[in-house]
């Protein structure tokens, strides 16, 4: 089957905006999530934007959601060291709860 | 209010054997998934239990089983590990109602030899 697909890398400057991208897989996903996972650790739930939204703004975080083309991004506004993380897309195909991940955008920040 | 507990953080064992997996939800969860994560790859389904009953399973083998008790708890079981079952176990829970949020724990470290 198809899969949720994100790129591997993203470096970026302290300071400077993040905007990482995933291309999701079925049309009927009611809910789109943005997850993040430190190094040796467990996932954490960052932000979700319901599927007949276009924008959700949570602080520094912002989330792009285009159905059409089933496009979903996450900026990140003033990326610090702290954020250095892997993050996680997932979709929740037709509305079930086991979610569908991507294989996760690795963020490195430079000082 | 404490998170989603996992035990043990870490376990190694050998190929053939079985083991078991425990999972606490948040307090007044009542759903839990099991997913399975191996080094480089997104987190996949493995099951999801609510009310102790089986909701749904992903494409594992039967040699995974899981069960749901009657304070939301969860085990999972692997049966006659391989090599390739070494993963970070990751179980997550929800609220009724709001399966579709569902908060994770730390994981279970598992490595086969």
């Amino acid at each position: 089957g198809e899969d949720v697909e994100q790129s591997l890398f993203l470096s970026v400057r302290e300071g400077d905006s993040s905007v990482i991208n995933c291309t999701y897989t079925d049309s009927s996903s009611t809910y789109l999530y943005w997850y993040k996972q430190e190094p040796g650790a467990g996932l954490q739930l960052l932000t979700y934007i319901f599927s007949n939204m276009d924008m959700k703004q949570d602080q520094r975080l912002t989330v792009l959601l285009n159905k059409k083309d089933k496009h979903l991004s996450l900026r990140i506004a003033d990326t610090q060291t702290g954020d250095s993380a892997i993050y996680f897309c997932a979709e929740d195909p037709s509305g079930n709860t086991p979610l569908v991940f991507g294989k996760g955008t690795r963020l490195s920040v430079i000082a | 209010d404490a998170g989603v507990t996992q035990s043990p953080t870490h376990l190694i064992k050998t190929r053939g054997q079985q083991v078991t997996l425990r999972c606490s939800p948040i307090s007044g969860h009542k759903s839990v998934s099991w997913y399975q994560q191996v080094l480089g790859q997104g987190p996949q389904f493995i099951f999801q239990y609510y009310e102790k009953e089986e909701r749904g399973r992903g494409n594992f083998p039967d040699r995974f089983s899981a069960r749901q008790f009657p304070n939301y708890s969860s085990e999972l079981n692997v049966n006659a590990l391989l090599l390739g079952d070494s993963a970070l176990y990751l179980c997550a829970s929800s609220l009724p109602g709001q399966e579709e949020t569902q908060y994770f724990g730390p994981g279970t470290r598992l490595l086969v030899l």
